[in-house]
């Protein structure tokens, strides 16, 4: 079956401007997460989504970064006015149902760069 | 907060060699705890997880073992292959459903 999936693969742009990164999950899988993971380093939480709704917003470094979920299913994270520092692979993972021992499922990522 | 911490590599092994990676994680409530990989070139997938202390969790060969007296949670595996070779990260999650990851440990097996 699909797995999850993450366009685009890459995006380049300028410091400054905006940016949308598309996270299709695993069909009927309610959670959902953000990660950014930089060079050398593990995923770094973002955010968590449970159906519409974000769970856990704590991750998100500012106000720049803002992720949506409106109808459960494909959720997009918005970076406004990037920065350098926001280069890093954007992760996502979708899990079928809350709880903690339950796997999640990574797509591919979009490498991000901000020139 | 919640941490894990992981053996820093590169890790160079030939083949057949016992594969250590140390994992340790730091958690205020009970943890899972999980193991993944991530191969050259594909995305991070699940290798093994424990739900609870004295847990083992087992796949393709590698093992962990949940220890709550002493936080850990370390990949072992008796026998590394070439095809091995890969990223693996060591990972919590906490009731809150956040996941902790650690920074990863690099391992390449040679021929």
């Amino acid at each position: 079956g699909a797995g999850v999936s993450q366009t685009p693969s890459n995006k380049v742009t300028e410091k400054g401007k905006y940016v949308e990164l598309r996270c299709d999950p695993i069909s009927g899988h309610t959670a959902l997460y953000w990660y950014r993971q930089s060079l050398g380093q593990g995923p770094e939480f973002l955010i968590y989504f449970q159906g519409t709704g974000a769970a856990d917003d704590s991750g998100l470094p500012n106000d720049r970064f803002f992720a949506v979920r409106p109808e459960g299913s494909v959720s997009t994270l918005k970076i406004q006015r990037t920065e350098r520092g926001d280069s890093a692979v954007y992760l996502c993972a979708s899990s079928p149902f809350s709880g903690n021992y339950n796997e999640q499922f990574f797509g591919p990522g979009t490498r991000l760069t901000v020139l | 907060g919640d941490s894990v911490t992981q053996m820093e590599g590169p890790v160079t092994l030939s083949e057949e060699a016992f594969l250590t990676i140390n994992c340790t994680y730091t958690a205020t409530g009970y943890p899972s705890l999980f193991w993944y990989v991530q191969y050259p070139g594909e995305g991070l997938q699940l290798l093994l997880k424990a739900t609870k202390a004295d847990d083992k969790g087992s796949n393709k060969g590698f093992e962990a073992t949940y220890r709550k007296e002493t936080t850990s949670f370390h990949l072992e595996k008796g026998s590394v292959q070439v095809s091995d070779s890969a990223v693996y990260f060591c990972a919590l999650s906490d009731p809150g459903n956040q996941f902790y990851f650690g920074t990863g440990t690099s391992l390449t097996v040679i021929p």
